[in-house]
């Protein structure tokens, strides 16, 4: 089946410092990935569309210079969490498709605390 | 109306039930539509996609009605590993250029001995 691979799956850092989330899909070519961000108890939160060669499109109130979004490759995507502070700590988790309509495959998520 | 609606629970059923949920979309261009399950602190992972015909896997079983514009998912025999939060969700919205699969808030089952 459809692998998706994200990386790190916990990381705890201090805050003001930038953190990097990988998401690969390994053994297909993603058209579109998603990144979400779900907090304790609630539902997933979709943040931001990702096109390969193509900028991101952001939620209404994702603010994308804090959530910086590339994606270079047919294969690769990353988050980047700018300044973060203790209120972005949460649970991010990138998905993956190969068409418009097929399924999406998850990544296992990065849990993120800002200390 | 939200776009997709599940009713939150939760369900709680003893081993051995049968179990049915539905999901309510309102666009009705949407073209794709799945159930995932997610375990608490996991990742949602791919229960099975839903088409037009129906469709089972196993114990799973998923159906489509396009004119009523509802998916369901109905679960026999239950065990205790089926105990998730099990998500709807609807692909067709158009929106800068790709397709956004909508979630539903998700239903909570509760298997018991």
């Amino acid at each position: 089946g459809a692998v998706v691979s994200q990386h790190p799956s916990r990381v705890i850092c201090k805050s003001g410092t930038s953190v990097k989330i990988e998401c690969r899909s390994l053994d297909f070519q993603a058209t579109t990935m998603f990144w979400y961000r779900q907090f304790p108890k609630q539902s997933l939160m979709l943040m931001a569309t990702s096109n390969e060669g193509s900028k991101a499109t952001y939620e209404q109130g994702v603010e994308k210079d804090k959530f910086l979004i590339n994606h270079a490759s047919l294969t690769l995507s990353t988050l980047t969490v700018t300044s973060a502070h203790p209120e972005d700590s949460s649970f991010y988790i990138c998905s993956a498709r190969d068409g418009d309509f097929a399924p999406l495959h998850f990544g296992n998520g990065t849990r993120l605390t800002v200390t | 109306r939200k776009e997709v609606e599940q009713d939150p629970g939760p369900f709680n059923v003893p081993e051995g039930a049968t179990v049915a949920f539905n999901c309510t979309y309102s666009n009705s261009a949407s073209q794709s539509f799945f159930w995932y399950r997610q375990d608490c602190r996991k990742e949602p992972k791919l229960l099975m996609s839903v088409y037009s015909s129906g469709n089972e896997d196993g114990r799973f079983t998923a159906q489509l009605n396009r004119a009523s514009q509802y998916i369901s998912l109905l679960i026999r025999d239950s065990k205790l590993s089926d105990s998730a939060t099990y998500l709807c969700v609807v692909n067709g919205a158009k929106k800068g250029g790709s397709y956004i699969p909508t979630f539903g808030r998700g239903t909570s089952l509760i298997v018991h001995p």
